[in-house]
C-alpha cells in the first residue's frame, strides 16, 4: 500500500526565501506524486505531478519537485518566496498502474510567510 | 466551465438528522470521490466511483452512503448525523490518460457541524 510522510506541520520561511517542502512516500510500485495546494476556505488545487517521465517537475506559481527514487522523496521547492505562497500544501501518492487508484494524502505542511 | 460543484458549502445539522451533500462535474470524467479533511489528518477517503451506477467504499466508509445515478453527479448521504461527522467535506473527479487515472480536481468544499 502507498503512503506519504510530509515532515512539518508548519514551515516559517521570510519573504525572498527558498521555500523547502519535505515529502516521503512509501510505495511498492513505481508511483504518481503530486503536489496540491490549499488557500483559505478553498478547495485543493494541483501545483505538480510526476508520472514517470522527467524527475523535475516543474509546476505553476513557481515551484518544482524532484523525484528521487534512491530517497522516495519528492520534496517541493521554490527559490523566492511570496507572500501569496502562505497556504497548506498537501503530497499525494497514487499507484501509476491501470484500473482505480486511489490518491492516498499526507498530512499537510502549513506555510508562513512572513514579510 | 465550472469544473466540480458542491453544494451547500455550509450546513449546521443536530445531532441525529439527515442531509445529503451533492457533487456535480461537468468534465465528463469517470472517477469521483468524497474526502473528509479533519485538522491533522489530511484528506481521507469516504467513498468514490469508478462509473455511473457503481460506488466502493473508501478508507472511512462508516456512517456514509453515496450514490451516482448520472455521470455527472455524486451524492454523499449522513442518515443520523453525529459529532464525530463534523468536518470539511470535499469533493473530486478525475481523469484517465491512457488506462491511467491522474490528478483529481476538487470542489471548493462543505464545511459541515454537527451539534
Amino acid at each position: 500500500a502507498q503512503s506519504v510522510t510530509q515532515l512539518g506541520s508548519h514551515v516559517s520561511v521570510s519573504e525572498g526565501a527558498l521555500v523547502l517542502l519535505r515529502c516521503n512516500y512509501s510505495s511498492s510500485v513505481p508511483p504518481y506524486l503530486f503536489w496540491y495546494v490549499q488557500y483559505p476556505n478553498q478547495g485543493l488545487q494541483l501545483l505538480l505531478k510526476y508520472t514517470s517521465a522527467a524527475t523535475l517537475v516543474k509546476g505553476i506559481n513557481g515551484f518544482e519537485a524532484e523525484f528521487k527514487k534512491s530517497e522516495t522523496s519528492f520534496h517541493l521547492t521554490k527559490p523566492s518566496a511570496h507572500m501569496s505562497d502562505a497556504a497548506e500544501y498537501f503530497c499525494a501518492v497514487s499507484r501509476g498502474s491501470t484500473g482505480f487508484q486511489k490518491l492516498v494524502f499526507g498530512t499537510g505542511t502549513r506555510l508562513l510567510v512572513s514579510p | 466551465n465550472a469544473g466540480v460543484t458542491q453544494t451547500p458549502k455550509f450546513r449546521v445539522l443536530k445531532t441525529g438528522q439527515s442531509m445529503t451533500l451533492l457533487c456535480a462535474q461537468d468534465m465528463n470524467h469517470e472517477y469521483m470521490y468524497w474526502y473528509r479533511q479533519d485538522p491533522g489528518m489530511g484528506l481521507r477517503l469516504i467513498h468514490y466511483s469508478v462509473g455511473e451506477g457503481t460506488t466502493a467504499k473508501g478508507e472511512v466508509p462508516d456512517g456514509y452512503n453515496v450514490s451516482r445515478l448520472k455521470k455527472q453527479n455524486f451524492l454523499l448521504g449522513l442518515e443520523s448525523a453525529a459529532p464525530s461527522q463534523t468536518s470539511v467535506y470535499f469533493c473530486a473527479s478525475s481523469y484517465f490518460h491512457g488506462r491511467v487515472m491522474t490528478e483529481a480536481f476538487f470542489g471548493q468544499g462543505t464545511r459541515l457541524t454537527v451539534v
